[in-house]
């Protein structure tokens, strides 16, 4: 069976600092990977989406970066943090098929202080 | 664009209540409809999910039905539990299956 990954579960970080978070995907192959962002109380913002290895489309302008060096990893980035960077992230993926669903991670809690 | 509403929250029940939470949404073509459930401090669960119109889609007493008439896929239960205590997000998918759209969440809380 499929599973994802996404570590750490929660981060602390002063502002300014760099930021890595990693997402892997076990069990399916060319999977569709995403990065979401949940603030506080609301809803879901989609940050980035691969459908392919070195392939990333950006939804939101910002200091963000993704990449995907491998078919079932995602790497969400930050050269340098702001404290609007706050907030639950989640990694999802979804299989090919026009109808597949998304699959989430369990997230990570980052705190910019 | 493609887009979903749903029912502003929170909502608070009692302990066996009827629960409803409207969506309703907006896409060319023939998306596919999910409902998504998140526990305090966890990803997104999916709940159920329907792909083609008059389609129901059902899991753990919860059902749905996609509306293509009324653009909506309301989740329904007919008596709620204190354990379905959680947010719950309606969502879509457009034609090329890429892109989700959410709606914003609706906190439900059940009290016993």
């Amino acid at each position: 069976s499929q599973t994802i990954h996404q570590w750490p579960a929660t981060l602390v970080q002063p502002v300014g600092s760099p930021l890595s978070l990693e997402c892997t995907v076990e069990g399916t192959s060319n999977p569709n990977l995403y990065w979401y962002r949940q603030a506080a109380g609301r809803g879901l913002q989609l940050l980035f989406y691969s459908v392919g290895i070195g392939q990333i489309s950006s939804e939101v302008p910002q200091n963000l970066s993704a990449s995907r060096p491998q078919d079932r990893q995602f790497i969400l980035s930050s050269k340098k943090l702001l404290l609007s960077d706050s907030g639950f992230y989640l990694c999802a993926w979804r299989g090919q098929s026009n109808n597949s669903p998304l699959h989430f991670g369990n997230g990570t809690r980052l705190t910019v202080t | 664009g493609d887009s979903v509403t749903q029912m502003e929250g929170p909502v608070t029940l009692s302990e066996e209540a009827f629960l409803t939470i409207n969506c309703t949404y907006t896409a060319t073509g023939y998306p596919s409809l999910f409902w998504y459930v998140q526990y305090p401090g966890e990803g997104l669960q999916l709940l159920l999910k329907a792909t083609k119109a008059d389609d129901k889609g059902s899991n753990k007493g919860f059902e749905a039905t996609y509306r293509k008439e009324t653009t909506s896929f309301h989740l329904e239960k007919g008596s709620v539990q204190v354990s379905d205590s959680a947010v719950y997000f309606c969502a879509l998918s457009d034609k090329a299956g890429n892109q989700f759209y959410f709606g914003t969440g609706t906190s439900l809380t059940v009290i016993p």
